[in-house]
């Protein structure tokens, strides 16, 4: 079965300090592979995504993840955090078909 | 364009009763799909809705049940609640006729179970 295993449940930075979320997911096939946040009291959103092609994605606010197919990871990044950016990071997988299995979620705080 | 909104956002049910919910999918997309998100954990798949009917479904009981309607919005029904059914459900919608398709999220419902 497939799964989806996020390193920290629960991430504390400065301002300006880098970020790095691990993802690791369990599938053999192709997959295709996303990162969402959810800041406070706002919907999901999608950060990020990986079909096909350069296995290093540039998403949104500029937040990256690369693909790294022999280690099953998709790690996200950010060179330099702002306080902005505290909010839930969930990393998911499809790998075929139509469902998509979420990991657990890492709440990333901001010190200003 | 409006987004995917979901109805009630809050609901609060004793054990043994039933539940629908529902979503209308954002604009221009055909498919939604059903989460359930208990506090602490990522959403889990509950099942997806294309052409009005059910094509992938996760891991739930039959007590969960759905529907789509022609206009493509979506109700999620949960026969004989449990405690533990209490939880955020989350609907998304996306477009069915596309392989590689992102999804967009309602603000979700938030289901208490007494």
């Amino acid at each position: 079965a497939q799964s989806v295993s996020q390193h920290n449940h629960h991430v504390i930075l400065s301002e300006a300090a880098s970020l790095e979320l691990g993802c690791n997911y369990s599938y053999g096939g192709t997959v295709n592979l996303f990162w969402y946040v959810q800041y406070p009291g706002q919907h999901l959103q999608l950060l990020l995504k990986y079909f096909s092609g350069d296995p290093l994605v540039k998403g949104i606010k500029g937040f990256e993840a690369e693909f790294i197919k022999s280690k099953f990871s998709f790690n996200l990044r950010k060179p330099s955090v702002q306080w902005s950016d505290t909010a839930e990071y969930f990393c998911a997988v499809n790998g075929g078909g139509f469902k998509t299995i979420f990991g657990a979620g890492t709440r990333l705080f901001v010190k200003a | 364009d409006a987004g995917v909104t979901q109805s009630p956002t809050h609901l609060i049910k004793t054990r043994g009763q039933q539940v629908t919910l529902r979503c209308s999918p954002k604009s221009g997309h055909d498919t939604v799909s059903w989460y359930q998100q208990a506090l602490g954990q990522g959403p889990q798949f509950i099942f997806q809705y294309y052409e009005e009917e059910e094509r992938q479904r996760g891991n739930f009981p039959d007590r969960f049940s759905g529907h789509q309607f022609p206009n493509y919005s979506s109700e999620l029904n949960v026969n004989a609640l449990l405690l533990g059914d209490s939880a955020l459900y989350l609907c998304a919608s996306s477009r069915g006729d596309r392989e590689n398709t992102e999804a967009f999220f309602g603000q979700g419902t938030r289901l208490t179970v007494v």
